[in-house]
């Protein structure tokens, strides 16, 4: 069975602090994608990444996809109560998504 | 704007019930899936459906079933709800292709209490 693990499952963190949440397996994926999901919402995508080493921003966050394609990192840089949230990782070891249980985010004013 | 939408936000159902849950997507997509999110547990798939009347299991469809009459509906019924149905229902809808460059789109999701 092929599980994504994120940490830490819960961050509770100041507004204007850094911080880095991941997304570790020990299968491949040929691809690997992250989504917010804002209370009462569905999950929204935020990036994919597909190759070993690919970095990706998206305004203050970054997205690092490991060079062996197993884990992922988001790194969110001066941290705003709007980036409040559960960030999700799922990856594609082949036609499916496979879900982490995700990281909840708290930016506290 | 892609819009998948779902029949009821809150649902309250006793223990024996037959459920219906209802997913309509306007983006012509092929891909249709049914979740369940429960905390701790992240998202689990339900069931899948590639196309019109066909249908796939996904890790845990015990207890659910699924029909795709029409591209842009699909539905989740449970047959004889139990309280271990309490969860967070989450349609969602993609293009076909590589499951994973092609993005999901979600539904807001729909609260079912089972009783």
């Amino acid at each position: 069975t092929q599980l994504l693990e994120q940490s830490p499952q819960f961050l509770s963190i100041q507004e204007g602090e850094n911080l880095t949440v991941y997304c570790n397996s020990s299968s491949v994926f040929s691809s690997l994608q992250w989504y917010r999901q804002e209370p009462g919402e569905g999950p929204v995508l935020l990036v994919t990444v597909v190759t070993g080493g690919e970095v990706k921003k998206l305004k203050r966050l970054t997205f690092q996809f490991g060079d062996a394609r197993k884990d992922s990192s988001l790194h969110i840089t001066a941290a705003q109560p709007g980036d409040t949230g559960l960030y999700l990782c799922a990856g594609a070891p082949e036609n499916q998504l496979i879900w982490g249980a995700g990281t909840k985010l708290i930016i506290k004013p | 704007d892609v819009k998948v939408t779902q029949s009821s936000r809150y649902l309250v159902k006793r223990t024996g019930e037959k459920v219906f849950l209802e997913c309509v997507q306007d983006m012509d997509h092929e891909n249709m899936f049914w979740y369940r999110q429960d905390p701790g547990l992240g998202l689990r798939l339900i069931y899948f459906s590639y196309d019109v009347k066909m249908k796939e299991k996904g890790d845990i469809p015990e207890g659910y079933s699924v029909s795709r009459e029409k591209k842009e509906r699909f539905s989740l019924i449970l047959e004889s709800a139990s309280t271990n149905q309490t969860s967070m229902y989450l349609c969602a809808s993609s293009f076909l292709g590589a499951g994973g460059l092609y993005e999901q789109y979600f539904g807001p999701g729909t609260r079912l209490t089972v009783t």
